[in-house]
């Protein structure tokens, strides 16, 4: 079955360094694949998507996402993190007929 | 109103009574969603009605009863729950093209505590 796999449970990074988050999928084919973001007490806002095309997917707020078919991978990345970044992160899938499978998530905070 | 809004965004139930919750789509979508968010666990999808058919349903008790009456609405209902299914339940819309799910537009929730 398709799935998707987030090493990292919490990462704590500073504020201004770069970030880059995991996620690791498993589906034979080309996958569809999208990052969501939750604040606190939030719904989930979609901040990119991967559908075909373009390997390096650019977001919302200053997010950026490289698909590697090699490495089955689709990691998030921000240059520089600011605190209202600290949220929780999302790497979702899904193959043609079912609906959306999600990560198990990562924490990220951020330190001053 | 825009997105997809939800209502009552807290509830606090009893075991025995009977609620709603209440989810409403302003983005011309054909599909939604319900999920389970609980601490500590990944998203769990519940329900997902296409085009106002119910077209999954992932093993979830008979104590929760969606209902969409519309492509606009979703409705939860639910009776006699148990102290575990307190957790935070989001809605969720999107466009279905050619069997095509696509990607879903989330509500903020409901957060939903059983004593």
């Amino acid at each position: 079955a398709q799935s998707v796999t987030q090493p990292d449970i919490h990462i704590t990074v500073s504020e201004g360094a770069s970030l880059e988050l995991r996620c690791n999928y498993s589906y034979g084919a080309t996958p569809y694949l999208f990052w969501y973001v939750q604040s606190p007490g939030q719904g989930l806002q979609l901040l990119l998507k991967y559908f075909s095309g373009d390997t390096l997917v650019q977001g919302i707020k200053g997010f950026e996402a490289e698909f590697k078919r090699s490495q089955s991978s689709f990691n998030l990345r921000k240059p520089s993190v600011h605190w209202s970044d600290a949220a929780e992160y999302f790497c979702a899938t899904y193959q043609a007929g079912t609906a959306l499978i999600f990560g198990k998530g990562t924490t990220l905070s951020v330190s001053s | 109103e825009t997105g997809v809004t939800q209502t009552p965004r807290h509830l606090v139930m009893g075991m025995t009574n009977k609620k709603s919750l209440k989810c409403e789509q302003h983005l011309g979508h054909n599909a939604m969603y319900w999920y389970k968010q609980s601490a500590k666990k990944p998203l769990e999808l519940m329900f997902v009605y296409s085009l106002e058919e119910r077209v999954e349903n992932n093993s979830v008790p008979s104590r929760f009863s969606p209902e969409c009456p519309n492509s606009s609405h979703l409705f939860l209902h639910l009776h006699t729950l148990q102290p575990e299914d307190s957790a935070l339940y989001l809605c969720a819309s999107s466009q279905v093209l050619g069997g095509e799910y696509n990607e879903q537009f989330f509500g903020p929730g409901t957060r939903l505590t059983v004593l």
